[in-house]
């Protein structure tokens, strides 16, 4: 078991509605990284915050945010929620540049 | 977009048996690894090889790459029911720690 929990662990909104999701990173650990997972699907990287910096983003929308804070807990949140956006967000952290991360339980969020 | 994708989708085998799933890839990488998970919750670290190594192994697992095929493959040895799994392959273009998921593999051990 990992040290990175995430919180909640299932979410229902509805379309439109905007969601925060919280993760709380390892113990030494700097970076953390946001994935979302379709169902059957692998998880898509949303994008890294390394020391309350975004430090890369991949292909999704602005309405996805974060925030990294001082003791490298994160959030992310989401505006104007779409069906599309039914999945599991993941948070994972890791020491900077080395290789391997951390998962937490991920957060079930439907769309309704 | 997916930049791994594994082969076969799902893999169902008897105890005992050995499974290998296989892992190709489209750009140039620092390293890849890969994951485990169980029943659509957090994934866990099994596995990562870099792009100068070319066979790694940990345990009952063994891993292979081949960057002038842009592949790899994972293979469990004598495997148990405990296994059953998806497995990812991820790749890490600049050892930046953000990996690039394949579509997975399915695997069912059958006790």
């Amino acid at each position: 078991e990992t040290g990175v929990t995430q919180s909640p662990t299932h979410l229902i909104k509805t379309r439109g509605q905007q969601v925060t999701l919280r993760c709380s990173s390892q113990s030494g650990h700097n970076t953390v990284s946001w994935y979302q997972q379709a169902l059957g699907q692998g998880p898509q990287f949303i994008f890294q915050y390394y020391r309350e910096e975004e430090n890369g983003r991949g292909n999704f929308p602005p309405r996805f945010s974060g925030l990294q804070f001082p003791n490298y807990s994160s959030e992310l949140n989401v505006n104007a929620l779409e069906l599309d956006d039914s999945a599991l967000y993941l948070c994972a952290s890791s020491a900077w540049a080395r290789g391997k991360l951390f998962f937490g339980s991920g957060t079930q969020l439907s769309v309704l | 977009s997916q930049q791994g994708e594994e082969d076969p989708q799902a893999l169902s085998i008897q105890e005992g048996e050995n499974a290998t799933m296989n892992c190709s890839y489209k750009t140039s990488i620092n390293n890849l690894q890969w994951y485990r998970q169980n029943s659509g919750r957090g994934l866990v670290h099994l596995i990562l090889i870099r792009s100068n190594e070319r066979e790694k192994h940990s345990g009952r697992l063994r891993v292979t790459l081949d960057t002038s095929k842009k592949s790899s493959s994972l293979l469990i040895t004598a495997s148990r029911a405990a296994d059953t799994a998806s497995y990812f392959c991820a790749t890490d273009e600049a050892a930046g720690n953000k990996l690039t998921f394949g579509g997975g593999t399915r695997v069912l051990v059958k006790p």
